[in-house]
């Protein structure tokens, strides 16, 4: 079946390090993949997608592609701010986009 | 633009009765999915409805059930509740030709004693 593991944390970094949270997922077919963040009070948001292979999401600094080969969907932040901090889950859907699975989530936690 | 409305944001309920969740997609949207996600892990999805019919389902028994209302509207119902049905319930709303792009609601926080 379908299913996303994503790495453990909590994460702590200091501002301006790098950042990667490892994800590997586990599918069928031709899925779509998601990095979904949910900051501090508020509800889930979508950060970036790739839907095929080899495919690069982009969004607000974070970086992630789609590696079919390896099975992984890792996150990426070149210098990371205190406005970061958050939860972040890496998801999959279906390629029909009629189910979808997620991670248990990342705590991050950038200290200036 | 109106985003993705929930209601109630809690709610307390006592084991064996049955709730109604509600949820008003973003305007122009036609999918409506429902996640379940318990305190420190991941959304884990209930299912989908797509045009008023169910379209997806997880590994979600029978007694969870939904309904998806002509103006797209949509209600999540929980019967014969138990502890372990506690979570926070999120809806998320997207069309149907861009489904996997999910704006997601604020979630009721279902407490079940």
């Amino acid at each position: 079946g379908n299913s996303v593991t994503q790495m453990e944390g909590p994460v702590t970094l200091s501002e301006e390090a790098f950042l990667t949270i490892n994800c590997t997922y586990t599918a069928t077919g031709y899925p779509s993949l998601f990095w979904y963040v949910q900051y501090p009070g508020e509800g889930l948001q979508l950060l970036l997608k790739a839907t095929k292979a080899d495919d690069k999401g982009s969004n607000k600094g974070f970086e992630a592609t789609y590696r079919k080969e390896t099975t992984s969907f890792h996150l990426e932040k070149g210098s990371v701010q205190v406005s970061d901090s958050a939860v972040y889950f890496c998801a999959l859907s279906d390629q029909a986009g009629n189910q979808f699975y997620f991670g248990t989530g990342t705590s991050l936690t950038v200290i200036p | 633009e109106t985003g993705v409305t929930q209601s109630p944001t809690h709610l307390i309920k006592t084991r064996g009765q049955q709730v109604t969740l509600r949820c008003s997609s973003q305007s122009g949207h036609n999918t409506v999915s429902w996640y379940q996600q318990a305190l420190g892990q991941g959304p884990q999805f209930i299912f989908q409805y797509y045009r008023e019919e169910e379209n997806g389902r997880g590994n979600f028994p029978p007694r969870f059930s939904g309904l998806q209302f002509p103006n797209y509207s949509s209600e999540l119902n929980v019967n014969a509740l138990e502890l372990d049905d506690s979570a926070l319930y999120l809806c998320a709303s997207s069309t149907g030709t861009r489904k996997v792009e999910q704006y997601f609601g604020p979630g009721t926080r279902l407490t079940v004693t």
